[in-house]
């Protein structure tokens, strides 16, 4: 099992619609989860951060976090063809000296 | 506020080549970190540094080297390059271990 699993897709998802990532980590002591958004051909950059249980909004995304069950998700709302890009989930591993591992990405592709 | 800066953006070397990537943060971070990313995967950490003075491998450290001098460089040393460190390299930052990191621009590196 991978420490941290993406599908990699590609997600492709109407204008205006809700997509939905899901992200799910080995190690049960994981602390701190991150959601990054990587643009064909650039750097990730940081859209949302989570460490408690539970659902965390910031404009049209939404994480959600459930560490009984060790999955991340993100959703983004109405959705638009500006956020078609790879989402990078990252969590801070104990187990990996209190680095970020990487998941492989999900591309999304949103449709007009 | 630059943030991380990379150079160069781009470089073609042969087998056997040496060369050195720079990177620069003037966020007063004390960790930074140096990833490769291969065509349609996750990033994988190279190496990483906690603090002037004091670095340490990541998950593929063979083939690199680094250095960090001052709290705002850590360059990443590539010593007889192969064909197998074709890759974009980006560096990144982090204020704490296991925090958000803001990542450079990247470098494009393609060995011939």
């Amino acid at each position: 099992q991978k420490e941290v699993e993406q599908n990699s897709g590609p997600l492709s998802v109407p204008e205006g619609a809700i997509a939905s990532l899901n992200c799910t980590y080995s190690d049960r002591v994981s602390q701190s989860f991150f959601w990054y958004r990587q643009y064909s051909g650039k750097s990730p950059e940081l859209i949302m951060s989570i460490y408690s249980n539970g659902d965390k909004e910031d404009g049209r995304f939404t994480a959600q976090l459930n560490k009984a069950s060790q999955y991340v998700s993100l959703l983004i709302r109405d959705s638009q063809p500006s956020d078609s890009a790879t989402y990078l989930c990252a969590v801070n591993r104990r187990a990996a000296g209190n680095k970020l591992t990487f998941g492989g990405g999900t591309r999304v592709l949103v449709k007009p | 506020n630059a943030g991380v800066t990379q150079t160069p953006k781009f470089r073609i070397l042969k087998i056997g080549q040496s060369m050195t990537l720079q990177c620069t943060q003037d966020m007063n971070h004390n960790y930074m970190y140096w990833y490769r990313q291969d065509p349609g995967m996750g990033l994988k950490l190279i190496y990483y540094s906690v603090g002037a003075g004091i670095t340490d491998k990541g998950e593929v450290p063979n083939g690199y080297n680094v250095s960090r001098s001052t709290t705002e460089d850590f360059p990443l040393r590539l010593e007889l390059a192969a064909p197998s460190q074709t890759s974009v390299y980006f560096c990144a930052s982090s204020y704490g271990g296991g925090g958000e990191q803001f990542f450079g621009p990247g470098t494009r590196l393609t060995v011939l």
